[in-house]
């Protein structure tokens, strides 16, 4: 069965360093994968969606790489700030099953002043 | 601020009681999505629609029935719900169903309460 595994262990970093967050996978050759951010109590809001045949992607402060050969993707959020802590969960969608999105655990980050 | 919205935002409900939770988007996406989530849990998917059609079940009980009356609404109906089934319900969706590198869109969930 298809499997994704976060960072299991919350990641508490200074302001202004980079965060890097990692998505591994297995069981699976995903077309694209996505990132979303969740705070408390709200639904997860989209980040960054990365392809098969993008090596990385960048938004503003954020980055993402994709290495298809190791199953892995890196999340970086570069500057970061205490506004950006929260949980970050990785996404893959399998389209043999009709677009379905199935998420990792996720990753809190903890950005300290 | 999401685009997908559900009401209501807290539901508590007895056993033998029968809710339903609302979701309703504008954005024209014809792939809609009821996904559970517990508490340091993430989102696990229910149920798909694509097209206004049940296109997935991921062999959800059936105290729990998802209806899609149109394009922009898509309803969850509760009956004899058990206290496990507590949790965030959350709505999402997406613009194609039939194509890769769509963005989901979620609403901000209904917190349900079984008592």
């Amino acid at each position: 069965s298809q499997k994704i595994e976060q960072n299991s262990e919350a990641l508490n970093i200074q302001e202004g360093k980079t965060a890097t967050l990692t998505c591994n996978y297995t069981n699976y050759s995903p077309a694209y994968l996505q990132w979303y951010r969740q705070d408390p109590g709200r639904g997860p809001v989209f980040l960054l969606l990365i392809r098969e045949n993008e090596k990385e992607k960048r938004k503003e402060r954020l980055k993402v790489t994709f290495d298809t050969t190791l199953k892995q993707s890196l999340f970086h959020i570069t500057a970061s700030q205490p506004a950006d802590s929260a949980t970050y969960l990785c996404a893959l969608v399998f389209m043999e099953y009709g677009n379905k999105l199935v998420f990792g655990a996720g990753t809190i980050l903890r950005v300290k002043s | 601020d999401t685009e997908v919205t559900q009401t209501p935002k807290h539901l508590v409900m007895g056993m033998t009681n029968k809710k339903s939770l609302k979701c309703e988007q504008h954005m024209g996406h014809r792939a809609m999505y009821w996904y559970k989530q517990k508490a340091k849990k993430p989102p696990e998917l229910m149920f798909v629609y694509s097209y206004e059609k049940l296109s997935i079940n991921e062999s959800v009980p059936s105290r729990f029935s998802p209806e899609c009356p149109n394009s922009s609404l898509l309803n969850l109906h509760l009956h004899a719900l058990q206290p496990e089934d507590s949790a965030l319900y959350l709505c999402a969706s997406s613009r194609d169903p039939q194509s890769s590198g769509n963005t989901i869109y979620f609403g901000e969930g209904s917190w349900l309460t079984v008592v």
